[in-house]
């Protein structure tokens, strides 16, 4: 199984500032036939299910704000919120979609400073 | 809108059985697989099982292998998990999820439903 790993574990930022979240997987994630990365991300707000930000890396779900941005390729890959607002105060995980199953990440959880 | 609803959640025993049931709608259903993922009390996710859009073909995750039962019946846009031998551990808030059509993301998900199993 690919295992998924993120850092770092909870993150505290300054409203407006720029937050960096860490996924590596222990596996390429990179489909060589059309190079997607098939990497997601998630949003999980307490008491509410997951909400899917981005999905092959860096292809941002319709309706998600242009501040989340997602990076990176084969095994190492980065989402960054670029100016953090207080809505954005939640655990994220990334997931790798590619193999089953399909492994996620432990999560980092976000707060405010 | 998409929708998919869980339900069938509930207490049970260790060694028991229990089935949840997903109903989705707003979309073409027999388009897309539907997945399980679970999270157990104050931890993180953990994929559960897939199934394609036809239901020929089926993914579980080592921790459910044997014991669950993924199906789907496209004719009610439905997906059930029988559930086998429940164990403490089992114990989670289940999550019905649509999957994208070509590889495993999960775009639209319902609000889960709690299975506790204990005597």
């Amino acid at each position: 199984d690919i295992v998924m790993t993120q850092s770092p574990d909870s993150l505290a930022v300054s409203l407006g500032e720029r937050a960096t979240i860490n996924c590596k997987s222990s596996q390429s994630l990179l489909y060589s036939s059309n190079n997607e990365n098939y990497l997601a991300w998630y949003q999980q707000k307490s008491g509410q299910p997951p909400k899917l930000l981005i999905y092959r890396a860096s292809t941002r779900e319709p309706g998600v704000p242009d501040r989340f941005s997602g990076s990176g390729s084969g095994t190492d890959f980065t989402l960054t919120i670029s100016s953090l607002q207080a809505e954005d105060v939640a655990v994220y995980y990334c997931q790798q979609h590619y193999f089953t199953p399909y492994t996620f990440g432990q999560g980092t959880k976000l707060e405010i400073k | 809108q998409v929708q998919v609803v869980e339900s069938g959640g509930g207490v049970v025993q260790p060694g028991k059985s229990l089935r949840l049931s997903c109903a989705a709608s707003g979309f073409t259903f027999i388009r897309f697989s539907m997945h399980w993922v679970r999270q157990a009390p104050g931890k993180g996710l953990e994929w559960v099982a897939a199934i394609s859009y036809d239901g020929s073909t089926k993914h579980y995750a080592d921790s459910v292998k044997g014991r669950f039962t993924f199906s789907r019946d496209n004719s009610k846009s439905t997906v059930y998990l029988q559930m086998n031998s429940l164990r403490p551990e089992d114990t989670a808030v289940y999550y019905c999820a649509r999957g994208d059509a070509i590889t495993g993301y999960l775009d639209y998900w319902g609000q889960g439903t709690l299975v506790t199993v204990s005597s």
